[in-house]
């Protein structure tokens, strides 16, 4: 089945460093992926959506100069929190629909935990 | 009040029961999704769905669009069943998808 592989796993960093969070499709050609962060106990939240080769697409109140999307290829779209903070730390995490956004499931990567310190 | 409302919360079940977890919505849908999220944080598809009921091993989903309204059923849970069910919704008027808060399943053997 569809695979989506995200990197890394998990994070440390200390407060103004950036970090890159990568997601790859494996074995499908993502032209959309979805980037979503979850704080305990809550739903996830959708931060922003990238779409390859063109610019990423971010929800309300969500800085898109402190999160930066790159989707520069169908397999490949990584997020970068710049300067973080502790306020940043969270669970990112990405999806990417296999088909059409509309009937297609969900595959989801297995998700960041960002601790910044 | 959120668009998307799961119950329960929290639920404990010793191995073998029946589960049911529950999930109701406000906003018009094309589609409905059950997700499960393991302790490590990782999200598994579990069904999608638009209309009636869907069965995969022994897990069921069944939806009631006049009534906005979803289950998510196990049969002979098992401990490996205990993990995070979410529920999520995409909107026909915004095409994004919107997650409820999740329903946490623990399994006793």
């Amino acid at each position: 089945g569809a695979v989506v592989s995200q990197h890394p796993s998990w994070v440390i960093c200390k407060s103004g460093t950036s970090v890159k969070i990568e997601c790859r499709s494996l074995d499908f050609q993502a032209t959309t992926m979805f980037w979503y962060r979850q704080f305990p106990k809550q739903s996830l939240m959708l931060m922003a959506t990238s779409n390859e080769g063109s610019k990423a697409t971010y929800e309300q109140g969500v800085e898109k100069d402190k999160f930066l999307i790159n989707h520069a290829s169908l397999t490949l779209s990584t997020l970068t929190v710049t300067s973080a903070h502790p306020e940043d730390s969270s669970f990112y995490i990405c999806s990417a629909p296999v088909q059409s956004l509309y009937n297609s499931p969900l595959h989801f990567g297995n998700g960041t935990r960002l601790t910044v310190t | 009040k959120n668009e998307v409302e799961q119950s329960p919360q929290n639920l404990t079940a010793q191995e073998g029961e029946f589960i049911t977890i529950n999930c109701s919505y406000s906003v018009g849908i094309s589609a409905l999704h059950w997700l499960q999220q393991h302790p490590g944080g990782g999200i598994v598809s579990l069904f999608m769905l638009s209309s009636g009921k869907k069965k995969h091993g022994r897990l069921i989903a069944t939806i009631n669009i006049q009534e906005k309204h979803s289950s998510l059923h196990i049969t002979a849970s098992h401990p490996r069943d205990s993990a995070v069910y979410i529920c999520a919704v995409r909107s026909v008027n915004t095409d994004k998808l919107i997650f409820g808060t999740g329903t946490r399943l623990q399994v006793f053997p």
